[in-house]
């Protein structure tokens, strides 16, 4: 069992529609983080969280504490936006989820 | 670019050779990550230092596979008789070490091929 899980693995959707990416983690954890990649490219560093709710331009991500929940949600997606995702927690150790990879279609 | 910066970008190698990769974080991090990346896989931590010491080492991480980080500044990982399976790509990551966690930033990684 993958101490973090994230669904769905893959993702297809229209440019303009809100997306919708899920971690749960097993773990106690310190912080969580959510990464991006693109094809052939490397990581980048979206948010890291501890609590609550985090907002960059088009991009949320809330943390559920108690339930080892979190959620990045995408508004008005863009094909530009089509990437792997990947939900990661830091705590006695680090652990990382698979990833989602989204497609934006125009 | 996030400032982390990884060389080689690529390695090509025989099975049986040693390699060595270089890892040169942001200046004033004193958190460095080394992780592993297998195709459609997310990475998988292999390592991090906070300054010169090395505080974690994964189950992963086997004899073969050695990293230092000797003035608390540059990283090196070196893997010695390399195997097939060892076939990867390489990610560096850097990070304040506030309490608590602190953002990393990762390095473009380098490309191992075993043959």
């Amino acid at each position: 069992k993958n101490e973090v899980e994230q669904s769905p693995q893959n993702l297809t959707a229209q440019e303009g529609e809100f997306i919708t990416i899920n971690c749960s983690y097993s773990v106690g954890i310190s912080a969580l983080h959510w990464l991006q990649q693109h094809p052939g490219g490397g990581i980048v560093s979206l948010f890291m969280l501890s609590s609550g709710k985090k907002k960059h331009g088009r991009l949320i991500a809330t943390i559920n504490i108690q339930e080892k929940h979190s959620s990045l949600h995408i508004t008005a997606s863009h094909p530009r936006d089509s990437a792997v995702y990947i939900c990661a927690v830091t705590g006695n150790q680090f652990y990382f989820g698979t990833g989602t990879s989204l497609t934006v279609i125009p | 670019d996030t400032g982390v910066s990884q060389d080689p970008r690529h390695k090509i190698t025989k099975r049986g050779q040693n390699v060595t990769f270089r890892c040169d974080p942001i200046s004033e991090h004193n958190r460095l990550y080394w992780y592993r990346q297998t195709l459609g896989q997310g990475p998988e931590f292999l390592t991090y230092f906070q300054n010169e010491a090395q505080l974690e080492k994964s189950r992963l991480l086997s004899d073969r596979f050695s990293a230092e980080r000797p003035k608390g500044s540059f990283s090196t990982l070196e893997i010695q008789r390399t195997e097939q399976g060892d076939s990867a790509m390489y990610l560096c990551a850097s990070s304040l070490g506030l309490a608590g966690g602190s953002e990393q930033y990762f390095g473009p990684g380098t490309r191992l091929t075993v043959t």
